[in-house]
């Protein structure tokens, strides 16, 4: 079982419509996560970083943690089709190493 | 000014050949890192250096070596390239402290096909 994971899709959505991607984790000792967002043939980039349990919101993002279900999730408002990419959700392991999920590739149609 | 920059950015060789990736970041970040993309897009960290220091080896098999001259410095080189050795190769660098976030940043990759 893999540490992080993900449906890798793809997801495809219209111009406009709420995106939710999820992931699960398995370690429940450490509670610091990450999604990147991966255009293709570039490097991942980070869009948003969550402590714990709750919501963060950042413009049209936002992350939440669940941690009694270990669930993750990032959601897109309003999305454009230039939010098409892949979405890494990622946590942080004992901050040695960062272990990401298998990625989900959304595309959103104009 | 490119943070972290990767050499070269696409390789094609043959099965048994060694071949060697460069990589180098500006961020002034004490830690560095090797990620292994496959075609799924599965990123797994291979390697972390931390001021030059082997921190983390990811049960990578022994024909991987990496190599850090400084800490501005990551290389990787692969010896007896296999088949299975095709993938994306990102090199990352980071700064751990509990006054950081602990992003990494990733370079663009480099595109391994071994025939």
């Amino acid at each position: 079982q893999k540490e992080v994971e993900q449906d890798p899709g793809p997801l495809s959505v219209p111009e406009g419509a709420i995106v939710s991607l999820n992931c699960t984790y398995s370690n429940s000792a450490f509670q610091y996560f990450m999604w990147y967002r991966q255009y293709s043939r570039k490097g991942p980039e980070l869009l948003m970083y969550t402590y714990s349990s709750g919501n963060k919101e950042d413009g049209r993002f936002t992350a939440q943690v669940d941690k009694s279900s270990k669930y993750i999730s990032l959601f897109i408002r309003d999305s454009q089709p230039s939010d098409s990419a892949t979405y890494l959700c990622a946590q942080w392991i004992g901050f040695q190493k960062l272990v990401f999920g298998t990625g989900t590739r959304l595309l959103v149609s104009p | 000014d490119t943070a972290v920059s990767q050499t070269p950015k696409y390789l094609v060789t043959q099965m048994g050949n060694d071949k060697s990736i460069k990589c180098e970041q500006n961020l002034g970040h004490d830690t560095m890192y090797w990620y292994k993309q496959d075609s799924k897009k599965f990123l797994k960290i291979m390697f972390s250096y931390n001021n030059k220091e082997l921190i983390i080896n990811e049960t990578v098999p022994n024909r991987f070596s990496p190599k850090s001259p400084d800490k501005a410095h990551l290389n990787l080189h692969i010896n007896s390239l296999e088949l299975g050795d095709s993938a994306v190769y990102f090199c990352a660098s980071s700064q751990v402290g509990v006054a950081n976030t602990g992003e990494l940043f990733f370079g663009e990759g480099s595109r391994l096909t071994v025939l």
